[in-house]
């Protein structure tokens, strides 16, 4: 079956950087794209970075353009999230998404999240 | 990437069918079928209700059913359960690879 598990997460101050990281099992990872999406507390489901199967092309949130970087490593299964420059409105649960097969458009499994928090 | 509107909260007795909106712009919604909806109940991830407007995941009741006229989209719960009782939201894709979520809908089962 498929998993997805975050990690990584933790407390950092604001302007400082931390890595998430996303194992995957259970499906060929280098076959499908991968997602991002994040959940502030309390608020609702914030899409914030693609990357296509072979890592060839990444896509953001404009809200994170310039801070974030989403890779893969496909030899490990691994997903992975480079926050730099982090502000107190990163504070959220991190959540890695795999993209569903046929039209592609949507995120059929997702992990448990990771949670970041941006604080002094 | 402006998030897509649902009504904050919903609400429906046990038995009864309850339909949230999803209404967005002809650059996300209207633009594309590519419409999927998520239950999250609290503390937990989100899982896949509806994907490409109406199609349902193998596993998902028949009860949830999906659908789109415009820029707005529909997620219809029909015969509500208790355990129906959760978040729910609308996800479109937006163009050049990127996507927007709706800002959540609070289903209460009464």
């Amino acid at each position: 079956q498929v998993q997805l598990v975050e990690s990584g997460g933790g407390v950092v101050q604001p302007g400082g950087s931390l890595r998430l990281s996303c194992a995957a099992s259970g499906f060929t990872f280098s076959s499908y794209g991968m997602h991002w999406v994040r959940q502030a507390p309390g608020k609702g489901l914030e899409w914030v970075a693609f990357i296509r199967y072979d890592g060839s092309n990444k896509y953001y949130a404009d809200s994170v353009k310039g801070r974030f970087t989403i890779s893969r490593d496909n030899s490990k299964n691994t997903l992975y999230l480079q926050m730099n420059s982090l502000r107190a409105e990163d504070t959220a649960v991190y959540y890695c998404a795999k993209r569903g097969p046929g039209t592609l458009y949507y995120f059929d499994y997702w992990g448990q999240g990771t949670l970041v928090t941006v604080s002094s | 990437q402006s998030a897509l509107t649902q009504p904050a909260s919903v609400s429906g007795s046990p038995g009864q069918s309850i339909t949230i909106s999803c209404t967005g712009t002809s650059s996300d919604v209207g633009g594309y079928n590519y419409v999927s909806w998520y239950q999250q109940h609290p503390g937990k991830a989100p899982k896949l209700m509806i994907y490409d407007v109406s199609k349902r995941p193998s596993g998902v009741s028949n009860r949830f059913s999906g659908s789109k006229s415009g820029n707005t989209a529909s997620l219809t719960i029909s015969g509500l359960q208790a355990e129906d009782e959760a978040d729910y939201y609308c996800c479109s894709y937006a163009g050049s690879s990127t996507w927007v979520f709706g800002g959540g809908t609070k289903l209460t089962v009464l």
